[in-house]
């Protein structure tokens, strides 16, 4: 069946461009996540939606970071004015429900590259 | 805030042989611990979890058992074959939570044949 799905898979911007990136979490999952995956580490959380509402945006590291999931399905991370430092991999996840218990799944994520 | 630290953080073993990933976290609140598998260009996929009110779950090849005085949880994988070549990681989740998790660094665990 389909999971979760990320566009685009790869990404190079030039720093200081503003980049968008989709998930388009299971259909029917309430919550969604956003992490971000730097090389050789682990992910760590960044935002989380429970259908349009976003509840948690404490790790969004800067005022550049925002996310939004207006209709709750398919969310979007917008990064504007990129750094170098936003070089990463970006990780969406969803679940059938919020809670600490329900099984988060992910997509593929896409590798963000900032020259 | 919770901080969960992973060992080691490079494991090779030959196949057949068994592995062990160890975990330790901080936060006394944290009551859910998952492992998730990472294969290269793909996103994390979950193999096992327990809650804390369990010791120890089992999946054919893969267990992993929690002390909750110790703060410390563990992954062990028996009779490894090469498609368990991965990284793993281990995570943490607190109570009554929306249920963001915490993760470690990761170990890349290698088998060879």
């Amino acid at each position: 069946g389909a999971g979760v799905s990320q566009s685009p898979r790869y990404k190079v911007a030039k720093r200081g461009q503003d980049v968008a990136l989709r998930c388009d979490p299971i259909s029917g999952h309430v919550s969604l996540f956003w992490y971000q995956q730097a090389l050789g580490q682990g992910p760590e959380f960044l935002t989380y939606f429970q259908n349009e509402a976003q509840l948690d945006k404490s790790g969004l590291p800067s005022d550049r970071f925002f996310a939004e999931r207006p209709e709750g399905s398919v969310s979007t991370l917008k990064i504007q004015r990129t750094q170098q430092e936003d070089s990463a991999v970006y990780l969406c996840a969803s679940s059938i429900a919020g809670g600490t218990y329900n099984e988060q799944f992910f997509g593929p994520g896409t590798r963000l590259t900032v020259l | 805030g919770e901080n969960v630290e992973q060992h080691p953080s490079t494991l090779s073993v030959q196949e057949g042989d068994s592995a062990v990933i160890k975990c330790t976290y901080s936060d006394s609140a944290s009551n859910y611990f998952p492992w998730y598998k990472q294969e290269l260009g793909k996103g994390p996929q979950l193999i096992i979890d327990i809650r804390s009110n369990v010791g120890e779950k089992k999946d054919q090849r893969i267990a992993v058992t929690l002390n909750k005085t110790a703060k410390h949880f563990s992954l062990h994988i028996t009779e490894t074959q090469p498609e368990d070549s991965a990284v793993y990681f281990c995570a943490a989740s607190k109570r009554r939570s929306q249920g963001n998790l915490i993760f470690g660094k990761g170990t890349k665990l290698s088998v060879k044949p």
